[in-house]
């Protein structure tokens, strides 16, 4: 079983101000990784995913995450924050096999000031 | 516009009664999952079809069921509901079922009172 620890429930920000998102992760065997946002009354919206390769990984908005295995984290990351980016964020594992179930962390909400 | 939407947008049901939400697939994709999202939580994988039959389910009773249609939409039935089923249910459809990337409706926010 995997599990996905996500350590800040809210991260404030001033706009234009560099974010960082962490994420840690939990498995037996080789993962998968994702970061999804959601907007307020929103589904999710897959941001990136690291399924091999290089450890850095850029996506949508501006944003980019590093796989880091020796500290099993995949913590995501923009430089430069807009009030637009502020909604909840969700990081994610599924297993590279088997079961495709994936299991999401508990949110981190980012809040971007002006 | 991810393509997928469900209904209703949002729900009041008594405890007790049963509810059917539904969801229409990205056009092509033949695997459909479903969520429940309750209150400052992430996502808790219910169960998947694929091509109709169920491919994988997670822990979550018997009285949370579900069908796909050979045109792949989907519903998810709630039997006897209960308060903590409060919750956003949301569905998500991919290619395959080993797709690494699923499309998300919108969500039905269900209140149960």
């Amino acid at each position: 079983a995997q599990s996905v620890t996500q350590l800040d429930s809210q991260v404030p920000v001033f706009e234009e101000a560099p974010v960082e998102l962490r994420c840690n992760y939990s498995s037996s065997v080789s993962v998968y990784l994702f970061w999804y946002v959601q907007y307020p009354n929103q589904g999710l919206q897959l941001l990136l995913k690291y399924l091999s390769g290089s450890t850095l990984v850029k996506g949508i908005n501006g944003f980019e995450a590093e796989f880091n295995k020796s500290q099993t984290s995949f913590h995501l990351r923009k430089p430069s924050v807009h009030i637009s980016d502020t909604a909840e964020y969700f990081c994610a594992v599924r297993t590279t096999g088997g079961s495709y179930i994936p299991t999401f962390g508990r949110g981190t909400s980012l809040i971007v000031h002006p | 516009e991810t393509g997928v939407t469900q209904s209703p947008t949002h729900l009041i049901k008594t405890r007790g009664q049963q509810v059917t939400l539904r969801c229409s697939s990205q056009s092509g994709h033949n695997t459909v999952s479903w969520y429940q999202q309750a209150l400052g939580q992430g996502p808790q994988f219910i169960f998947q079809y694929y091509r109709e039959e169920e491919n994988g389910r997670g822990n979550f009773p018997p009285r949370f069921s579900g069908l796909q249609f050979p045109n792949y939409s989907s519903e998810l039935n709630v039997n006897a509901l209960e308060l903590d089923d409060s919750a956003l249910y949301l569905c998500a459809s991919s290619l395959l079922a080993q797709n690494t990337e699923a499309f998300f409706g919108q969500g039905t926010r269900l209140t149960v009172v």
